[in-house]
């Protein structure tokens, strides 16, 4: 069965550094999604993507995330300057149509020391 | 925040089906109810959804209540491995745009032997 792919499972950084978050979307699919789960709390939605841009995004996504697909199958979130509140489950999604189930990956667990 | 309502926990005997209920007295016409489950941290996995129709799947039913203000998840035969908490989640995703979904706090469903 297709699977969402994230890499890497696990990342430890230094306050104020940068991170790149990468995921492998099921190869058929046109939307794209980055959630994140801080440890207890809710699973929080934070972008869409959709035909090489951002359809939606949330109060989260702010000047501190990107997101790009730089080829054909990576999907990459970009935090810069990364701040202990960042800590957290970082969750990539794709789904093949709007209106159809979205997959998600297994994660990947950031923490921010 | 999250437009549904769910009981925060529930157990189950081994065996026995699963009730999950799930209340969204606000949705409206075009409103789909989709159906996840997160077990144990891991990524959240899709179940079920509908519009108005009852939906059967290899997985679960879903009952929807003729006026959709309610609904219920049924997994028929209840495993261990179905401890988790599950996420009735409603939205409209026509137009394309995109398929964010809102979790909620879900339902801790734990299995008994």
């Amino acid at each position: 069965e297709p699977e969402v792919t994230q890499t890497p499972s696990h990342q430890v950084t230094q306050m104020g550094q940068e991170v790149i978050l990468r995921c492998v979307p099921i190869s058929n699919h046109l939307y794209f999604y980055w959630y994140r789960q801080i440890l207890g709390q809710k699973v929080e939605f934070l972008v869409s993507f959709y035909n090489n841009e951002i359809s939606e995004k949330s109060e989260i996504f702010d000047d501190q995330f990107s997101v790009e697909r730089p080829d054909g199958s990576n999907f990459t979130l970009k935090i810069r300057s990364t701040k202990l509140e960042d800590s957290a489950m970082y969750f990539c999604a794709s789904s093949r149509t709007s209106l159809t189930e979205a997959f998600f990956g297994q994660g990947t667990r950031l923490t921010v020391v | 925040d999250a437009k549904t309502t769910q009981p925060p926990s529930m157990d189950c005997a081994e065996g026995r089906a699963a009730n999950l209920p799930c209340n969204h007295s606000t949705i409206s016409g075009n409103e789909y109810v989709y159906w996840y489950r997160q077990i144990h941290s891991q990524g959240p996995q899709y179940i079920i959804h509908g519009l108005k129709n009852n939906e059967t799947n290899e997985m679960a039913s879903l009952i929807i209540t003729e006026d959709r203000k309610s609904s219920t998840l049924i997994l028929p035969h209840a495993t261990l491995r179905d401890t988790a908490v599950y996420y009735c989640i409603v939205g409209t995703f026509f137009g394309g745009a995109t398929n964010k979904l809102i979790f909620g706090t879900g339902t801790l469903l734990a299995v008994q032997p």
